[in-house]
C-alpha cells in the first residue's frame, strides 16, 4: 500500500523558514516523481514544486521560485521542501503527492497534508 | 500558463441524478488531463487520468471525456458519498494547473 507521511508544518513568522518532509513507502521511491501541492484555507489546489525520479530535475511555481527548494533522499525514501522567506500568502495545507511515473505531473497518491501558518 | 476554468463552481443534486462538471482550458491541450475528488478536511483522491481512465477502485458511475479545450466529468447516478469538491488538472503542459473546483452538494 502506498503511503506518504508529511511532517514539519507549523506556525512561523513572516520572513522565517520551515522544512517539510515526506516519507514514502509501499513503492520503489527512486522511480517516481514527487510533488508538493498546497491549498490555502477555503481555496483550491495549487501546484508548488516537483522533483523527477529519473534525474532529480526540479521545477517550481513562479509564486515560490527562488524561495522554496525541493530535494529528495532516495536512501531514506524522503522528499523535502525547504521554504525560506515565508509570506502570509504561503499559509496553506501542503500535500506531498506521488506522481504516476518518473517524469510526470499526474498525481496518483496523496499524503494527508501538513498545515503551514505564516503569521506574526 | 494554461488556465483551467471549471463550471459550475457549485451544484446541488439529488441521489440518483446524472451530474456533469466541465473544465475549459485557455488553450488546446492533449489528453493529459485528470480529475480529483476532495471530501471536507481530507486529502484529494485521484479519480481519472488521461482524460477518461479510471483509477483502480473508482466506481464505474464516474466517467471522463473531452478533447482540445473542453473536458467533462460525469457521475451517472449520484450517490451520498459523492458529496465532495472536484478539481480538474492539466498535466501535459508545464506548469501543471488545476481548475478552481466544483462543489457538489446533495439535495
Amino acid at each position: 500500500e502506498v503511503q506518504l507521511l508529511e511532517s514539519g508544518g507549523g506556525l512561523v513568522q513572516p520572513g522565517g523558514s520551515l522544512r517539510l518532509s515526506c516519507a514514502g513507502s509501499g513503492f520503489t521511491f527512486s522511480n517516481y516523481a514527487l510533488n508538493w501541492v498546497r491549498q490555502a484555507p477555503g481555496k483550491g489546489l495549487e501546484w508548488v514544486s516537483s522533483i523527477f525520479g529519473s534525474d532529480g530535475s526540479t521545477y517550481y511555481a513562479d509564486s515560490v521560485k527562488g524561495r522554496f527548494t525541493i530535494s529528495r533522499d532516495n536512501s531514506r525514501n524522503t522528499v523535502y521542501l525547504q521554504m525560506n522567506t515565508l509570506r502570509a500568502e504561503d499559509t496553506a495545507v501542503y500535500y506531498c503527492a506521488k506522481a504516476w511515473g518518473s517524469v510526470s505531473y499526474y498525481i496518483d497518491y496523496w499524503g494527508q497534508g501538513t498545515l503551514v501558518t505564516v503569521s506574526s | 500558463d494554461i488556465q483551467m476554468t471549471q463550471s459550475p463552481s457549485s451544484l446541488s443534486a439529488s441521489v440518483g441524478d446524472r451530474v456533469t462538471i466541465t473544465c475549459r482550458a485557455s488553450q488546446g491541450i492533449n489528453a493529459w488531463f485528470a480529475w480529483y475528488q476532495q471530501k471536507p478536511d481530507k486529502a484529494p483522491k485521484s479519480l481519472i487520468y488521461a482524460t477518461s481512465n479510471l483509477e483502480s477502485g473508482v466506481p464505474s458511475r464516474f466517467s471522463g471525456s473531452g478533447s482540445g479545450t473542453d473536458f467533462t466529468l460525469t457521475i451517472s447516478s449520484l450517490q451520498p458519498e459523492d458529496f465532495a469538491t472536484y478539481y480538474c488538472q492539466q498535466y501535459g503542459s508545464y506548469p501543471p494547473t488545476f481548475g478552481g473546483g466544483t462543489k457538489v452538494e446533495i439535495k
